[in-house]
């Protein structure tokens, strides 16, 4: 069972380049979420999603988007990415009892 | 506003002593919480989960909520260095958003 996948594990960009990170969960879960936690900080909710088609924002948004258009997936873009993007994101789902599974992790360098 | 607060610390305790994390948050709708535990450089893990008012106990591991304070807080008693790691505080809030505070770093000495 391989639970939360996300790809890649490692980016570097360059200022003003555009990506997009993947997100694919195997559970069957309806709620997905994209996070990002900068060095010794906590994870800051960017969007997330309670089912196909629905997605929400969360804390920081600006200068992301994401889609769902199926249970599995959950993309989150870059658009003109900018040094204050290099961070950590972390895919995660849940069922109605609210434990996140989390991915790996994605580790992003802006340069 | 849907915030969480932790104090960052860090936190260091012997071995074998009781680890006191705390938590405070900001919106009263929130029902639910956690405790998740992350080692360097690896993924958030649940430890604690609680809903209501009171103490709930899971090994080691309790976890204590007082809605009308807004506070939660999780005791890790005979802490061993394995213990050594960052925790997160999490409240849902409405239509499933969920939010994290800063984290506190623990530091569990032999």
């Amino acid at each position: 069972n391989a639970g939360v996948t996300q790809t890649p594990k490692f980016r570097i960009l360059k200022i003003g380049q555009s990506m997009t990170l993947q997100c694919a969960q195997d559970m069957n879960h309806n709620y997905m979420y994209w996070y990002r936690q900068d060095p010794g900080m906590g994870l800051k909710l960017i969007y997330y999603s309670v089912g196909a088609g629905i997605t929400d924002k969360g804390e920081v948004p600006n200068g992301y988007n994401v889609s769902r258009s199926t249970t599995e997936d959950f993309p989150l873009r870059l658009e003109l990415a900018a040094p204050s993007q290099t961070s950590v994101y972390f895919c995660a789902s849940t069922s109605l009892t609210g434990e996140l599974f989390f991915g790996e992790g994605s580790r992003l360098t802006v340069l | 506003q849907k915030e969480v607060e932790q104090n960052s610390g860090p936190l260091s305790v012997p071995e074998g002593a009781i680890a006191s994390l705390n938590c405070t948050y900001s919106d009263r709708g929130s029902q639910s919480f956690f405790w998740y535990r992350q080692y360097s450089g690896k993924s958030p893990e649940l430890i604690m989960s609680i809903y209501s008012n009171g103490d709930k106990e899971d090994g080691r591991f309790t976890a204590q909520l007082n809605k009308a304070s807004q506070y939660v807080s999780l005791l890790i008693r005979d802490s061993q260095p394995s213990d050594s790691a960052t925790y997160l505080c999490a409240a849902l809030y409405n239509n499933n958003d969920m939010r994290f505070g800063a984290g506190t770093r623990l530091t569990v000495k032999p």
